[in-house]
């Protein structure tokens, strides 16, 4: 069985300010993992994967292995950035065939003030 | 709008009645994925379907759940006999399907928020 655990239900910091969003799993075999958003009155959206290693909105996230963490980081917050983040995992077979389902965290709700 | 759409975007029902919810996925994603989601948590999942074949559910959904997807288009969310704690945002997603590595995306609708009475 597969879990994700966010610590952090609220977040708050200042303009400017570096962030990070905590995210650690368990799975016994080899993950996929994400960061989704939502936006006050918008749909939940992918903001970033593990897979594609790619800074989005300026945000990144490394997939520590030993730790089994997925943090979100970043530098410097904007205000924009105020919303719901979700850390979520598909499970990978051995063979790199995904199963479909996303397992996602309780979420964490990031405020910047300005 | 070329997103996934949901139908209705809100139902208020008193506990016994049946509900019926259905999801339009994006044009030719072929895999379809409902969830749900309670105040505070996170959404969980519920069911998925590749084309026409329902693949996996998962434990929460009881015998009084029912998902359809008849023609590998559009689905249904079908709840029997609701309980009070049915009450919930109901969220469907789609992708396609991209290969063996699959670094498919899955693309939320604005879900269908459930009150039971």
């Amino acid at each position: 069985a597969q879990r994700v655990t966010q610590p952090e239900k609220l977040l708050s910091v200042f303009k400017g300010a570096p962030v990070e969003l905590k995210c650690n799993y368990s799975y016994s075999g080899s993950p996929e993992l994400f960061w989704y958003v939502q936006y006050s009155r918008q749909r939940l959206q992918l903001l970033l994967r593990h897979i594609s290693r790619e800074s989005i909105k300026g945000f990144t996230a490394d997939l520590n292995k030993g730790e089994t963490s997925f943090h979100l980081k970043k530098p410097f917050a904007q205000e924009e950035d105020s919303a719901m983040y979700y850390c979520a995992l598909r499970a990978r077979s051995g063979g790199g065939t995904s199963y479909g389902k996303l397992t996602f965290g309780q979420g964490t709700i990031l405020t910047v003030h300005p | 709008d070329t997103g996934v759409s949901q139908d209705p975007r809100h139902k208020i029902t008193k506990r016994g009645q049946n509900v019926t919810f259905r999801c339009d996925p994006i044009s030719e994603h072929n895999r379809l994925y409902w969830y749900r989601q309670t105040l505070g948590q996170g959404p969980e999942f519920l069911t998925y379907f590749q084309n026409e074949a329902q693949l996996e559910k998962s434990r929460l959904l009881s015998d009084r759940f029912s998902a359809e997807r008849p023609k590998g288009s559009f689905s249904t969310l079908e709840i029997q006999r609701t309980e009070q704690g049915d009450s919930a945002m109901y969220l469907c997603a789609s992708s396609p399907r991209s290969g063996q590595f699959s670094t498919d995306t899955q693309y939320f609708g604005p879900g269908t928020r459930l009150t039971v009475l």
